[in-house]
């Protein structure tokens, strides 16, 4: 089967500092890969996307970093600022999308 | 605001109750999704519907029944839903297929089943 796990629930930093947010994926056939942040009462929001033919793209602010070798993806948010707080989510993709479980950022004044 | 539209917001009903949830996208989008969302929980997969055909069904309970009238629009009818029901119903779209674009979210409706 396919899935996505994150390694961590919850992450807390302080305003301004960088945050990483990991996952683990299984299947190799992920061809793929995508980051969601989901506020409170919203739907998922896309954030940034990566293929498997690549091992880094940067956005604002957001970096994804994508390790086939280890089946691992990170998203990196650069100083880090309360309208980031929300859950985030990874998800990898062949013909459907399917999203790890999830890591809550809560950023401290 | 988000370009996928979900009607509606809130939605309660009892066992034996019929209603559809709606969701409608005006991008161009030839995929559109059904996702079931519980609380502190990721979005789990449904329906995916391709170009107006249904593609993908994640072995959903038939209390279930997707349908996609136009490329546009998606609709989710549902019928003698159980408590367990209750979840965040996410319709999603996309340019092709998941693995080629990302999906665009609607907010949700929010079934309760009593």
């Amino acid at each position: 089967g396919e899935s996505v796990g994150l390694h961590l629930p919850t992450l807390s930093v302080q305003e301004g500092d960088n945050s990483i947010i990991n996952c683990a994926y299984s299947n190799s056939a992920s061809d793929y890969f995508i980051w969601y942040k989901q506020e409170s009462g919203k739907g998922p929001q896309f954030i940034i996307d990566i293929r498997s033919n690549m091992d880094k793209r940067q956005g604002q602010r957001v970096t994804v970093l994508l390790n086939k070798t280890v089946k691992h993806l990170s998203l990196q948010i650069a100083a880090t600022q309360p309208g980031d707080s929300a859950v985030y989510f990874c998800g990898g993709a062949t013909n459907k999308l399917i999203f790890g479980t999830g890591t809550l950022l809560a950023v401290q004044p | 605001d988000t370009e996928v539209t979900q009607t509606p917001k809130h939605l309660v009903m009892g066992m034996t109750n019929k209603k559809s949830l709606k969701c409608e996208q005006h991008m161009g989008h030839r995929a559109m999704y059904w996702y079931k969302q519980k609380a502190k929980k990721p979005p789990e997969l449904m329906f995916v519907y391709s170009y107006e055909k249904l593609s993908i069904n994640e072995s959903v309970p038939s209390r279930f029944s997707p349908e996609c009238p136009n490329s546009s629009l998606l609709n989710l009818h549902l019928h003698a839903l159980q408590p367990e029901d209750s979840a965040l119903y996410l319709c999603a779209s996309s340019q092709v297929t998941a693995n080629n674009s990302p999906l665009h979210f609607g907010n949700g409706t929010r079934l309760t089943v009593t």
